[in-house]
């Protein structure tokens, strides 16, 4: 158990809809990243938050937005849905250690787009 | 861009019978190299970091090596438990971000 919490697991959703997936990173790490993963891409890097700000941006779409909460809790909203959104979506918090970042990943939502 | 390519995409080997893994990157100003497991329909699960060329790490039947352009995970005498696919990560610049190989799914025989 990475420590990293993500609901819910599996989402099955219509074209054009929105989902809301969330996020809980590990007690007292204060960086969220998002991931998207799927068959063909691999892991691709979305956004990243600290400690309530953005701090990165990856391929994200602009369909796409996320934002962190004060408790630390992150939610990444996905809008009018395509089928080619379908993909495991995954969270991952890190600390940043002396010697670098240390990142630990969530089991992922896998979203299915009918 | 930072870049990672993994080799080979894809390693079947017989219990007991050791073999290494690739991962060849371009980066400016390498920060870390990571290696995850994922396992089917899971979450990558951390493994190693490396920081500096020359560094090794060891963990079980794992060893993950690092030069000034690649990194190779050994995996000495494998069982049935170590089939997964294998991540190789890289984290550049002032940036957190990872960016992810593709992966290498390796399949041990009992």
């Amino acid at each position: 158990d990475s420590g990293v919490t993500q609901t819910p697991k599996h989402l099955i959703t219509a074209t054009g809809q929105r989902v809301t997936l969330r996020c809980s990173p590990r007690s007292g790490d204060l960086s969220v990243y998002w991931y998207q993963q799927s068959l063909d891409q691999g892991l691709q890097f979305l956004i990243q938050y600290y400690n309530g700000e953005e701090r990165a941006k990856g391929n994200i779409l602009e369909r796409f937005s996320a934002q962190q909460f004060p408790d630390l809790h992150s939610e990444l909203n996905l809008s009018s849905l395509e089928l080619g959104d379908s993909a495991l979506y995954f969270c991952a918090s890190s600390v940043e250690g002396r010697y670098g970042t240390e990142a630990f990943f969530g089991q992922g939502t896998r979203l299915t787009v009918v | 861009e930072d870049q990672v390519t993994q080799s080979p995409e894809a390693l079947r080997l017989q219990e007991g019978e050791s073999s290494s893994l690739n991962c060849s990157y371009t980066v400016s100003g390498l920060r870390g190299l990571f290696w995850y497991r994922q396992d089917p329909g899971k979450g990558p699960e951390f493994l190693f970091t490396l920081y500096s060329a020359g560094e090794e790490k060891e963990k079980e039947r794992l060893k993950a090596t690092l030069t000034k352009k690649e990194s190779f995970l050994h995996i000495t005498a494998p069982k049935p438990e170590d089939s997964a696919t294998y991540l190789c990560a890289v984290q550049s610049g002032a940036n957190s971000k990872l960016t992810f190989g593709k992966g290498i799914t390796l399949s041990v025989r009992p």
